[in-house]
């Protein structure tokens, strides 16, 4: 069991550039998640899919879009990158049930920068 | 929605002393509070979680507890070990339900030998 596995670890991009960060997960879980972390201000939620064909968005979740491909796979896409996407990028994944709420699994996020 | 907020934002402790990490929340009606601790440079993991129907839960050196009436909790941590350094983060339901929560802002805990 991998868990929860992002591409890449790490990514330089220059103002205006897309780009899109790859999420997967192979515990069979329902629910996923894209979490921005910076600098003394936590982690915040961009996206969220409860499940396969299903997104909702989260605290911040301007300038960016995310697809639930499958079960496995939840990507977040950049389409034209700012300096303040600047941050430490975590998706996570949960499994449901009804009424309750479970522990996340995070993946080993992506450092990603924006010149 | 949720409002959680973390206090203190730094801690330091000596080795084998306790620490205490609070955060308040605004929204009566949450019901799960977890907590989150990230090593550096690593992905943040559930060390405990407490839901409404409790007040205190414990496992091994860690512990919460839950205030309803003052809408706060805490994570205790006894005989700290350098091990225990750590980002420490709280968590809360999110608007909306659905499995989301909000963070807290992170608490850096250090212990010194």
């Amino acid at each position: 069991n991998a868990g929860v596995t992002q591409t890449p670890k790490f990514q330089v991009l220059k103002t205006g550039q897309s780009m899109t960060l790859q999420c997967a997960q192979d515990m069979n879980h329902n629910s996923m998640y894209w979490y921005r972390q910076d600098p003394g201000m936590g982690l915040r939620l961009i996206y969220y899919s409860a499940s396969e064909g299903t997104t909702d968005k989260g605290e911040v979740p301007n300038g960016y879009n995310v697809s639930r491909l499958n079960k496995r796979e939840f990507s977040l896409r950049l389409e034209s990158a700012a300096p303040s996407q600047t941050s430490v990028y975590f998706c996570a994944s949960s499994g449901r049930l009804a009424g309750g709420y479970n522990e996340q699994f995070f993946g080993p996020g992506t450092r990603l920068t924006v010149l | 929605g949720e409002n959680v907020e973390q206090h203190p934002s730094t801690l330091s402790v000596q080795e084998g002393d306790s620490a205490v990490i609070k955060c308040t929340y605004s929204d009566s009606a949450s019901n799960y509070f977890p907590w989150y601790k990230q090593e550096l440079g690593k992905r943040p993991q559930l060390i405990i979680d407490i839901r409404s129907n409790v007040g205190e839960k414990k496992d091994q050196r860690i512990a919460v507890t839950l205030n309803k009436t003052a809408k706060h909790f805490s994570l205790h941590i006894t005989e700290t070990q350098p091990e225990d350094s750590a980002v420490y983060f709280c968590a809360g339901p999110f608007e909306g339900g659905g499995n989301k929560l909000t963070f807290g802002t992170g608490t850096q805990l250090k212990v010194e030998l």
